[in-house]
């Protein structure tokens, strides 16, 4: 089935760790993002993908990193992970370049640091 | 700033209609989204306006006035399944979303 996969489902990580959570999608989508969602706020943009081999900042970058050496696959990393990182991770996707498609979202990582 | 506006918490009757509001106010604007989000789940995709006026589509409706940076979704024969969290989302003129934090639905029999 077509769509986009996200792992861990969840995660208990120690602050200072590193962690990479994946990201693949086999719509052979150009646009990749990643969002994250507290409690109360809206979804804010991590970092996104107009393409393989392009990427941006978003709203909310500092300590997140970001790759897109394909085009399935969009991974995020947390160099040192630190509490207020707590959070859910949606990994989303969009045919076109840019925001102007709609976009389709992965089932999300919860992540806790502790 | 970018900002985005949307009731926290509405609750509503199986059967009726429920009408969602969204104020925006963005760096240029594009189009605006809503998108539905059950508790625990990835959002869903509902609509899409570019222009003024209605859109319906099925059960569900949206509308956008530009002039006045407003949107609203309309639900109506609400049904228990559509207990869920609606997200509005304005495209900015860099074609990025600005979020809303989400209008939580409570349906009751």
């Amino acid at each position: 089935i077509a769509g986009i996969t996200q792992a861990p489902t969840s995660q208990i990580l120690a602050a200072g760790r590193r962690m990479t959570l994946r990201c693949t999608q086999d719509m052979r989508h150009n646009a990749m993002y990643w969002y994250r969602q507290d409690l109360g706020l809206g979804l804010r943009l991590i970092h996104y993908s107009n393409t393989a081999g392009t990427t941006g900042k978003g709203e909310v970058p500092d300590g997140y990193s970001v790759s897109r050496a394909n085009t399935d696959d969009f991974p995020l990393t947390l160099a040192s992970a630190v509490p207020s990182q707590t959070s859910v991770y949606f990994c989303a996707s969009s045919p076109g370049t840019g925001n102007t498609d709609t976009q389709y979202f992965g089932p999300g990582t919860r992540l806790t640091v502790l | 700033g970018q900002n985005i506006d949307q009731p926290t918490e509405m609750t509503a009757t199986e059967g009726a209609i429920v009408q969602i509001n969204c104020t925006y106010q963005t760096s240029g604007f594009n189009g605006l989204f809503w998108y539905q989000q059950h508790a625990g789940e990835a959002p869903t995709f509902l609509s899409y306006n570019v222009l003024d006026g209605l859109e319906e589509k099925g059960r569900f409706s949206s509308f956008l006035s530009r002039s006045k940076g407003y949107s609203y979704l309309l639900l109506k024969e609400l049904q228990m399944k559509d207990s869920a969290s609606y997200l509005c989302a304005a495209e900015d003129s860099n074609y990025q979303l600005i979020w809303g934090a989400g209008t939580k639905l409570i349906i009751k029999p």
